[in-house]
Order: structure tokens, then C-alpha cells, then sequence
């Protein structure tokens, strides 16, 4: 079985800061790992995905995001937060044969 | 743009009525996902179709019912509606079973 804890529901930051979106995995296989950005009143889109190559994934706008096995962790990070950036962000763990389970969702506010 | 599109955008209907909505996966994708996201339950699985099988159930009621076509595409039907059935309704494909989805623009729905 499979699940995704993403901490924290709402986080703000300023314009030029870090972003660090979390996201916590649970999975009795190894894990394909994915972020989706959701802009309002638009579908999700794919901002990048694991699938046990590089620990370290690059993903589109600036985004990157590590695994770390040992502590079941998939979080998000941006160097630098711009205005544009504001959005939900979904983790998603599948794998194994099992459907793929999203988190409950972040959103991410950005300050000017 | 996903490749992944939707009928209608919006929908407004009473109470007690039915409706169907339209999918269309991105040319080559074989999976078919809907998902229904609202304010209050965030984005909820339904359930997934693999070249026109079934293949996982979520949290779907059993008024509703969705099957996928010899042609790929995909309809969901949400009979003996209630208000709280008002929200927007997505649709993914995807390659395989547990490859990146796409997700479509979503229908809106609106329970009066």
C-alpha cells in the first residue's frame, strides 16, 4: 500500500525567497514520486517526476526536487520564489501495480 | 495544453437530474483517470480505466459510473444529483497504469 502526507496546507513566502514545499511518502515498493502544479481554474500539470534515476530531479520553472530513501522524503524546493509561482502543488507516490495516491495539496502564496 | 480535453467547461443542472461528461485522452495514452476536486474533500480518485477495462476504484459513489470506449475516449455519468456533487471534475491520461498524467482543463458542475 501506498500513501503521501504533504505538510503544512497553506505556505507563504516573499518574492526572492526559498521555497520549500514538503511532501512524505509511504510505499511497500519502490516508488515512482511525482509534483503537479494546479494554476487556478486550470488542470494539473506535471512539474517533475522520480523514477529511481538521479536522486536529485530538475523540473520546469525552476523547481527541483530530492529523494531521500532513508527519510521517506520527496520535498520541493525553488532557489527563489517569484509572483508567478503562486499556485496548489500536489506530491503523488505510485508503484508496484498500485494507483497513484495524491497528497492533500499545498498552496503557496507569494508576497511582494 | 495537456492534449487532454473535456466536455462541456461548465454545466448548471437541478437537482435529481443526470449528466454525462466527455474525455478525450491525449493521442497513444491507453489509461484513463477522473478525479473530482471541491473546496471542502480536495482532489478525490475515482476511478481509472485501462484500454477500456477497469482497472482501480477510489471514492466513488455508486450513482455514479464510467466507462471507456473501444476508441479510448471516456464518459463519466453522475446520476440522482445532489448539491453536494457540485465541483470540478477532472480527467488524466496516461501511457501505462502508473506512467505521468495529463490532466484535461476539468468540467465545472454546478448542482442547483
Amino acid at each position: 500500500a501506498q500513501s503521501v502526507t504533504q505538510l503544512g496546507s497553506h505556505v507563504s513566502v516573499s518574492e526572492g525567497a526559498l521555497v520549500l514545499l514538503r511532501c512524505n511518502y509511504s510505499s511497500s515498493v519502490p516508488p515512482y514520486l511525482f509534483w503537479y502544479v494546479q494554476y487556478p481554474n486550470q488542470g494539473l500539470q506535471l512539474l517533475l517526476k522520480y523514477t529511481s534515476a538521479a536522486t536529485l530531479v530538475k523540473g520546469i520553472n525552476g523547481f527541483e526536487a530530492e529523494f531521500k530513501k532513508s527519510e521517506t522524503s520527496f520535498h520541493l524546493t525553488k532557489p527563489s520564489a517569484h509572483m508567478s509561482d503562486a499556485a496548489e502543488y500536489f506530491c503523488a507516490v505510485s508503484g508496484g501495480g498500485f494507483k497513484t495516491i495524491f497528497g492533500a495539496g499545498t498552496r503557496l502564496f507569494v508576497k511582494a | 495544453d495537456s492534449g487532454v480535453t473535456q466536455t462541456p467547461k461548465h454545466l448548471i443542472t437541478a437537482t435529481g437530474q443526470r449528466v454525462t461528461l466527455r474525455c478525450s485522452p491525449r493521442s497513444g495514452d491507453l489509461s484513463v483517470y477522473w478525479y473530482q476536486q471541491s473546496l471542502d474533500q480536495g482532489l478525490q480518485f475515482l476511478i481509472q480505466y485501462y484500454n477500456g477495462e477497469e482497472r482501480a476504484k477510489g471514492n466513488i459513489l455508486e450513482r455514479f459510473s464510467a466507462q471507456q470506449f473501444p476508441d479510448l475516449h471516456s464518459e463519466l455519468n453522475l446520476s440522482s444529483l445532489e448539491l453536494g456533487d457540485s465541483a470540478l471534475y477532472f480527467c488524466a491520461s496516461s501511457l501505462g497504469r502508473q506512467d505521468t498524467q495529463y490532466f484535461g482543463p476539468g468540467t465545472r458542475l454546478t448542482v442547483l
